[in-house]
């Protein structure tokens, strides 16, 4: 499975538009691009999923550029409810082993 | 869409002994998975939930430790096996649809052993 690299910590501002670029630099021609949230004391939430341009849903945009080798997901104007571990996965889809391989995330601190 | 149910959702346990955790879904799903997750860091899959048949584990992690079981698409359990305080972790349960690649996650098992 492609390995992935994000920052470890980001700090934003309510209101502001915060984007989170992962690499993914092996990622093979089978794997899509999917992203997670996870707040303290929860599971994992699914927030996105693209396999290349721009894929858009009513949380973020996920942008991937043609070679595919980074993604950057956009959250538009975070409030403070968005502080949270953001993950960045590569995988293929459910129905080829669906088995996820979470990196490091990206811990996203938003102050009023 | 999923949801997911464990029990329990924490236990102290003293070292030695074993602890099973039940995860629920609330519908028929193709895939299940166990994780752990270590106070700060990220998850680490322990193993796939297969039905009806023997799971898959990930490297470093062995049957005879964290014996699992599904006996049907929507239950599974884990087992820690002979714990120590090294085990103490939170323990997540995931399950997911063939359709798609996003998988529905419960809200955790925190272990403590003493």
């Amino acid at each position: 499975l492609a390995k992935t690299t994000q920052p470890i910590s980001m700090d934003s501002y309510e209101g502001q538009e915060v984007n989170i670029t992962c690499s993914h630099n092996n990622i093979a021609t089978n794997d899509y691009i999917t992203w997670y949230q996870q707040f303290p004391s929860q599971g994992p939430r699914f927030i996105i999923q693209g396999y290349k341009t721009k894929v858009t849903n009513e949380v973020a945009s996920l942008f991937i550029p043609a070679d595919r080798k980074s993604s950057t997901l956009s959250l538009p104007r975070v409030s403070l409810s968005d502080t949270a571990v953001y993950y960045c996965l590569v995988a293929p889809n459910q129905n080829q082993g669906g088995k996820l391989i979470f990196g490091q995330g990206t811990e996203l601190s938003v102050k009023p | 869409s999923a949801v997911i149910s464990q029990k329990p959702s924490r236990d102290i346990c003293q070292r030695g002994t074993s602890l099973t955790i039940q995860c629920q879904v609330d519908s028929q799903v193709t895939m299940m998975f166990w994780y752990r997750q270590q106070p700060g860091q990220s998850l680490t899959l322990i193993a796939t939930a297969n039905q009806g048949s023997e799971a898959t584990y990930e490297s470093g992690f062995v049957i005879d430790k964290f014996p699992i079981s599904r006996p049907n698409l929507t239950f599974s359990t884990l087992t820690v096996s002979n714990m120590s305080p090294e085990d103490s972790s939170i323990y997540l349960c995931s399950a997911g649809l063939a359709e798609n690649n996003e998988q529905f996650f419960g809200p955790g098992t925190r272990l403590t052993v003493l």
